[in-house]
């Protein structure tokens, strides 16, 4: 069974520009979330997707945005992006109401 | 979710068994401890989770203490893969976002 995938594995962009990375969930799994972890401040929930709707939203600005497709892939974008946005970014996925979250192997963003 | 504290980092001989703490004293009731490990330049693992009683899998064990204001995960035998970052978190059990704390850097030597 294949796992979560994501893609591109590297992207690098340029301050200002817009990034968007995405996701593939195990099949037959309906919720995705995303995580950043920067350098030195670990890993952070961004957001949840289940069914196509948005669950729920880490701290951060509204610039970071995604969203959920028919077929439960999911999409995230970064508008006007900062140097500070430079980090791994990594998908997750489960079934509904389930604990066990399945991680993709991360997009690395660089922001020059 | 309750706040969960780790030691920063660990050491460990290969074929040895490891003990990794975590410290959840404000849990509630329904909040599951789970783990997940994340070893280097990948994506989290999970490794197992509990509410009560003690548990096993083919990775690990959980050990829970009776208050559940502690848990501790067990590798049996330690190899080199298990060199990771491991993470004790403390939820309910509905899904939603992990809150991943700064996690147990363990290091194994041969």
């Amino acid at each position: 069974e294949a796992g979560v995938t994501q893609s591109p594995t590297h992207l690098i962009k340029t301050r200002g520009q817009q990034a968007t990375l995405r996701c593939s969930p195990i099949s037959g799994h309906t919720s995705v979330y995303w995580y950043q972890q920067a350098l030195g401040l670990g890993l952070q929930f961004l957001l949840w997707y289940d069914e196509g709707e948005e669950r729920n939203r880490g701290n951060f600005p509204p610039r970071f945005s995604g969203r959920q497709f028919p077929n439960y892939s999911s999409e995230l974008n970064v508008n006007a992006l900062e140097l500070e946005d430079s980090a791994l970014y990594l998908c997750a996925s489960s079934l509904v109401g389930r604990n066990e979250q399945f991680f993709g192997p991360g997009t690395r963003l660089t922001v020059l | 979710d309750a706040k969960t504290t780790q030691p920063n980092s660990m050491e460990s001989n290969e074929e040895e068994p490891v003990h990794l703490p975590c410290n959840h004293s404000t849990i509630s009731g329904t909040d599951y401890i789970h783990w997940y490990r994340q070893l280097p330049s990948q994506g989290p693992e999970y490794v197992i989770h509990g509410l009560t009683s003690n548990v096993n899998n083919r990775m690990a064990s959980l050990a829970i203490a009776e208050d559940r204001k502690s848990s501790t995960l067990i590798l049996h035998r330690a190899t080199l893969r298990d060199a990771a970052v491991y993470y004790c978190i403390a939820r309910g059990n509905q899904g939603g976002k992990l809150i991943f704390g700064q996690g147990t850097e363990l290091s194994v030597k041969p």
